[in-house]
Protein backbone atom coordinates (compact mmCIF):
# COMPACT_ATOMS: atom_id res chain seq x y z
CA UNK A 1 0.00 0.00 0.00
CA UNK A 2 0.84 4.16 -0.13
CA UNK A 3 2.06 3.94 -3.44
CA UNK A 4 3.02 7.21 -5.24
CA UNK A 5 3.35 7.35 -8.92
CA UNK A 6 5.58 9.75 -10.53
CA UNK A 7 5.67 10.66 -14.29
CA UNK A 8 7.63 10.88 -16.59
CA UNK A 9 10.63 9.53 -14.94
CA UNK A 10 12.86 11.37 -17.08
CA UNK A 11 12.79 14.35 -19.42
CA UNK A 12 15.20 15.82 -22.17
CA UNK A 13 13.99 19.45 -23.51
CA UNK A 14 15.65 22.45 -24.86
CA UNK A 15 16.07 25.61 -22.93
CA UNK A 16 12.66 27.19 -22.98
CA UNK A 17 10.67 25.14 -22.87
CA UNK A 18 7.90 24.21 -19.76
CA UNK A 19 7.81 20.79 -18.41
CA UNK A 20 5.03 19.50 -16.25
CA UNK A 21 5.73 16.38 -13.48
CA UNK A 22 2.62 14.68 -12.43
CA UNK A 23 2.74 12.73 -8.95
CA UNK A 24 -0.40 11.00 -8.01
CA UNK A 25 -0.79 8.70 -4.83
CA UNK A 26 -2.57 5.07 -6.01
CA UNK A 27 -4.31 3.90 -3.59
CA UNK A 28 -4.71 6.55 -0.76
CA UNK A 29 -5.72 10.61 -0.35
CA UNK A 30 -2.88 12.67 0.23
CA UNK A 31 -3.87 15.51 1.99
CA UNK A 32 0.15 17.16 1.60
CA UNK A 33 1.96 16.98 -0.97
CA UNK A 34 5.61 17.69 -0.88
CA UNK A 35 7.80 18.39 -3.89
CA UNK A 36 11.92 18.04 -3.50
CA UNK A 37 14.80 18.90 -5.66
CA UNK A 38 17.87 16.84 -4.92
CA UNK A 39 21.16 18.09 -6.62
CA UNK A 40 23.62 15.32 -7.35
CA UNK A 41 25.14 13.49 -3.88
CA UNK A 42 23.28 16.24 -1.45
CA UNK A 43 20.14 15.73 0.73
CA UNK A 44 17.14 16.50 -0.41
CA UNK A 45 15.51 20.34 -0.78
CA UNK A 46 12.26 21.00 0.12
CA UNK A 47 10.50 23.10 -2.50
CA UNK A 48 7.18 23.61 -1.65
CA UNK A 49 4.14 22.06 0.37
CA UNK A 50 0.71 21.51 -1.14
CA UNK A 51 -2.59 21.49 0.97
CA UNK A 52 -5.55 19.91 -1.71
CA UNK A 53 -7.85 22.51 -2.86
CA UNK A 54 -5.31 25.53 -2.01
CA UNK A 55 -1.85 27.40 -2.88
CA UNK A 56 1.09 25.65 -2.26
CA UNK A 57 3.80 26.90 0.67
CA UNK A 58 6.76 27.76 -1.01
CA UNK A 59 10.04 27.91 0.77
CA UNK A 60 12.56 30.94 0.81
CA UNK A 61 14.31 30.96 -2.18
CA UNK A 62 12.02 29.24 -4.54
CA UNK A 63 10.30 30.98 -7.23
CA UNK A 64 6.66 30.13 -7.41
CA UNK A 65 6.45 31.47 -10.61
CA UNK A 66 9.03 29.40 -12.00
CA UNK A 67 7.98 26.48 -10.39
CA UNK A 68 4.29 26.39 -10.62
CA UNK A 69 2.64 23.73 -7.95
CA UNK A 70 -0.98 22.33 -8.53
CA UNK A 71 -3.10 20.75 -6.13
CA UNK A 72 -6.32 20.23 -7.51
CA UNK A 73 -7.58 16.95 -6.66
CA UNK A 74 -6.64 14.31 -3.25
CA UNK A 75 -4.51 12.29 -5.73
CA UNK A 76 -2.57 14.35 -8.38
CA UNK A 77 -0.66 16.96 -7.64
CA UNK A 78 1.88 18.37 -10.62
CA UNK A 79 4.85 20.57 -10.47
CA UNK A 80 5.57 23.02 -14.03
CA UNK A 81 8.83 24.33 -14.35
CA UNK A 82 8.33 27.46 -16.55
CA UNK A 83 10.81 28.36 -19.47
CA UNK A 84 13.03 25.76 -17.90
CA UNK A 85 17.25 26.64 -18.59
CA UNK A 86 19.94 24.45 -18.06
CA UNK A 87 20.53 25.15 -14.08
CA UNK A 88 16.67 23.97 -13.35
CA UNK A 89 18.58 20.41 -14.40
CA UNK A 90 18.46 18.60 -11.83
CA UNK A 91 16.13 15.16 -9.69
CA UNK A 92 12.80 16.56 -8.51
CA UNK A 93 10.94 14.41 -5.89
CA UNK A 94 7.47 14.20 -5.14
CA UNK A 95 5.89 13.03 -1.87
CA UNK A 96 2.84 13.01 -0.17
CA UNK A 97 0.81 12.10 3.28
CA UNK A 98 -2.30 11.42 4.75
CA UNK A 99 -3.70 13.67 7.46
CA UNK A 100 -3.12 17.47 8.25
CA UNK A 101 0.56 17.68 9.32
CA UNK A 102 0.88 14.14 9.02
CA UNK A 103 1.84 13.25 12.55
CA UNK A 104 3.98 10.05 13.25
CA UNK A 105 3.11 8.52 9.40
CA UNK A 106 5.62 8.44 7.08
CA UNK A 107 5.89 10.48 3.80
CA UNK A 108 5.67 8.20 0.85
CA UNK A 109 7.94 8.91 -2.14
CA UNK A 110 8.03 8.68 -5.70
CA UNK A 111 10.55 7.54 -7.75
CA UNK A 112 11.69 11.19 -8.80
CA UNK A 113 11.82 12.81 -12.37
CA UNK A 114 15.41 13.31 -13.70
CA UNK A 115 15.09 16.69 -15.89
CA UNK A 116 18.00 17.74 -18.04
CA UNK A 117 17.57 20.99 -19.95
CA UNK A 118 19.98 21.52 -22.94
CA UNK B 1 16.06 25.12 14.98
CA UNK B 2 15.38 21.39 13.96
CA UNK B 3 17.78 19.34 12.43
CA UNK B 4 19.38 15.59 11.63
CA UNK B 5 22.93 15.18 11.19
CA UNK B 6 24.37 12.12 9.91
CA UNK B 7 28.16 12.51 10.20
CA UNK B 8 29.59 10.30 8.24
CA UNK B 9 29.34 10.63 4.31
CA UNK B 10 30.46 7.19 3.45
CA UNK B 11 30.10 3.74 5.61
CA UNK B 12 32.31 1.00 3.71
CA UNK B 13 31.17 -2.99 5.42
CA UNK B 14 31.78 -6.14 4.27
CA UNK B 15 29.28 -8.40 3.44
CA UNK B 16 27.83 -10.07 6.38
CA UNK B 17 29.27 -8.54 8.63
CA UNK B 18 27.19 -6.00 11.00
CA UNK B 19 26.49 -2.37 9.67
CA UNK B 20 25.55 0.56 11.56
CA UNK B 21 24.78 4.36 9.78
CA UNK B 22 24.41 7.09 12.63
CA UNK B 23 22.32 9.81 12.78
CA UNK B 24 21.46 12.62 15.59
CA UNK B 25 18.85 14.92 15.81
CA UNK B 26 18.13 18.54 17.50
CA UNK B 27 14.32 18.74 18.15
CA UNK B 28 12.29 20.35 20.85
CA UNK B 29 9.97 17.67 22.04
CA UNK B 30 9.62 13.93 21.53
CA UNK B 31 10.44 13.48 17.92
CA UNK B 32 9.06 11.61 15.42
CA UNK B 33 12.15 9.82 13.56
CA UNK B 34 12.73 7.89 10.47
CA UNK B 35 14.83 6.01 8.40
CA UNK B 36 14.55 5.81 4.27
CA UNK B 37 16.81 4.53 1.67
CA UNK B 38 17.50 5.57 -1.64
CA UNK B 39 18.64 3.76 -4.80
CA UNK B 40 20.30 5.46 -7.58
CA UNK B 41 17.71 7.22 -9.64
CA UNK B 42 14.99 6.38 -8.09
CA UNK B 43 12.76 8.09 -5.09
CA UNK B 44 12.70 7.69 -0.71
CA UNK B 45 11.82 4.48 0.37
CA UNK B 46 10.45 4.21 4.25
CA UNK B 47 12.63 1.68 6.69
CA UNK B 48 11.15 2.41 9.39
CA UNK B 49 10.00 5.16 11.65
CA UNK B 50 10.20 5.98 15.79
CA UNK B 51 7.23 7.09 17.58
CA UNK B 52 7.41 6.06 21.40
CA UNK B 53 7.80 2.99 23.27
CA UNK B 54 10.57 0.63 22.66
CA UNK B 55 13.76 2.00 21.99
CA UNK B 56 14.39 -0.51 19.60
CA UNK B 57 12.46 0.07 16.92
CA UNK B 58 12.36 -3.28 13.60
CA UNK B 59 11.92 -2.25 10.06
CA UNK B 60 11.65 -3.69 6.40
CA UNK B 61 14.69 -5.42 4.58
CA UNK B 62 16.18 -6.59 8.26
CA UNK B 63 16.82 -3.24 9.40
CA UNK B 64 16.55 -1.81 13.03
CA UNK B 65 17.18 1.24 14.80
CA UNK B 66 18.07 2.18 18.21
CA UNK B 67 16.39 5.64 19.64
CA UNK B 68 18.60 7.12 22.59
CA UNK B 69 17.34 10.39 23.69
CA UNK B 70 19.61 10.56 26.39
CA UNK B 71 22.54 11.33 23.40
CA UNK B 72 19.65 12.40 20.67
CA UNK B 73 20.66 9.77 18.50
CA UNK B 74 18.65 7.14 16.21
CA UNK B 75 21.41 4.84 14.69
CA UNK B 76 20.25 2.08 12.03
CA UNK B 77 21.31 -0.92 12.26
CA UNK B 78 21.43 -4.42 10.43
CA UNK B 79 23.40 -7.34 12.07
CA UNK B 80 24.22 -8.89 8.69
CA UNK B 81 24.87 -6.73 5.50
CA UNK B 82 24.02 -7.90 2.64
CA UNK B 83 25.91 -6.34 -1.09
CA UNK B 84 22.16 -5.49 -2.00
CA UNK B 85 21.97 -3.05 1.01
CA UNK B 86 24.79 -0.60 -1.05
CA UNK B 87 22.58 2.74 -1.52
CA UNK B 88 22.47 6.15 -0.02
CA UNK B 89 20.27 6.15 3.58
CA UNK B 90 18.62 9.16 5.11
CA UNK B 91 17.66 10.09 8.47
CA UNK B 92 14.76 12.60 8.90
CA UNK B 93 12.71 13.65 11.70
CA UNK B 94 9.11 15.79 11.64
CA UNK B 95 8.22 18.29 14.13
CA UNK B 96 5.81 16.61 16.93
CA UNK B 97 4.23 19.48 17.46
CA UNK B 98 3.30 19.82 13.73
CA UNK B 99 4.89 23.70 13.02
CA UNK B 100 6.14 23.03 9.87
CA UNK B 101 2.95 21.18 7.93
CA UNK B 102 4.69 17.59 8.94
CA UNK B 103 7.32 18.56 6.76
CA UNK B 104 10.44 15.94 7.43
CA UNK B 105 13.81 17.89 8.03
CA UNK B 106 16.49 15.11 6.15
CA UNK B 107 20.14 14.70 7.16
CA UNK B 108 22.84 15.19 4.62
CA UNK B 109 22.67 11.30 3.68
CA UNK B 110 25.18 8.33 4.18
CA UNK B 111 26.11 6.42 1.54
CA UNK B 112 26.73 2.60 2.17
CA UNK B 113 28.80 0.20 0.21
CA UNK B 114 29.22 -3.10 0.91
CA UNK B 115 31.50 -5.15 -0.82
CA UNK B 116 31.66 -8.95 -1.19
Amino acid sequence: GAVVSQHPSRVICKSGTSVKIECRSLDFQATTMFWYRQFPKQSLMLMATSNEGSKATYEQGVEKDKFLINHASLTLSTLTVTSAHPEDSSFYICSAGQGARLGNQPQHFGDGTRLSIL
Amino acid sequence: AQSVAQPEDQVNVAEGNPLTVKCTYSVSGNPYLFWYVQYPNRGLQFLLKYITGDNLVKGSYGFEAEFNKSQTSFHLKKPSALVSDSALYFCAVRDPLGRSQGNLIFGKGTKLSVKP
